[in-house]
């Protein structure tokens, strides 16, 4: 069935350098687009979102890009702080943001100091 | 500070247990999700609802699984009878149900079942 994957289950990076976390998805249907961030012992936080007339999306830090042509999601995250250490999650939606999401199976994001 | 609260944070049942979770979602939330997480799965959803009306439960195990919301302040999901293959974390998410408004999720519980 159709599917959120991602390229890379561990990524190690000094502290201040930028990260990025790629995901794939197979879904053409897909309008809606999520990155969470899960530490351990908690529930899936949120981090920037994106809609499927965009391919750039900006916040505090981080940036996704959408790359539709080959159905590709990324999260770039700029001067990598240890508190950034955790599993992020891709995520996407076909029902504009309505319906239940479905997730990738995560990228643990490794800070080195 | 608006959060989602889930019930209880950890459980431990024997196979064949009733197990109840709960989940109060963010006042004025119309829309709650459970979604279950394993290693090998990773984050599956399982059912969710809009004001209070399932709308999807094809991710979840009709045979011993259901969820219901008795009303706009808690949804339950209930496993009867629980078997080994169902320890998990549970995750209740809630929100707005339309573009830009994320699901914020729980706490999670913490299913062990032995």
């Amino acid at each position: 069935g159709e599917s959120v994957g991602l390229h890379l289950p561990t990524l190690s990076v000094q502290e201040g350098d930028n990260s990025i976390i790629n995901c794939a998805y197979s879904n053409s249907a897909s309008d809606y687009f999520i990155w969470y961030k899960q530490e351990s012992g908690k529930g899936p936080q949120f981090i920037i979102d994106i809609r499927s007339n965009m391919d750039k999306r900006q916040g505090q830090r981080v940036t996704v890009l959408l790359n539709k042509t080959v159905k590709h999601l990324s999260l770039q995250i700029a001067a990598t702080q240890p508190g950034d250490s955790a599993v992020y999650f891709c995520a996407e939606t076909s029902g504009g943001g309505a319906d239940g999401l479905t997730f990738g199976k995560g990228t643990h994001l490794i800070i080195q100091p | 500070d608006a959060r989602v609260t889930q019930t209880p944070r950890h459980k431990v049942t024997e196979m064949g247990q009733e197990v109840t979770m709960r989940c109060q979602p963010i006042l004025g939330h119309n829309t709650v999700f459970w979604y279950r997480q394993t290693m090998m799965q990773g984050l599956e959803l399982l059912a969710y609802f809009r004001n209070r009306a399932p709308l999807d439960d094809s991710g979840m195990p009709k045979d011993r699984f259901s969820a219901e919301m008795p009303d706009a302040t808690l949804a339950t999901l209930k496993i009867q009878p629980s078997e080994p293959r169902d320890s998990a974390v549970y995750f209740c998410a809630s929100g707005l149900g339309h573009w830009n408004t994320e699901a914020f999720f729980g706490q999670g519980t913490r299913l062990t079942v032995v």
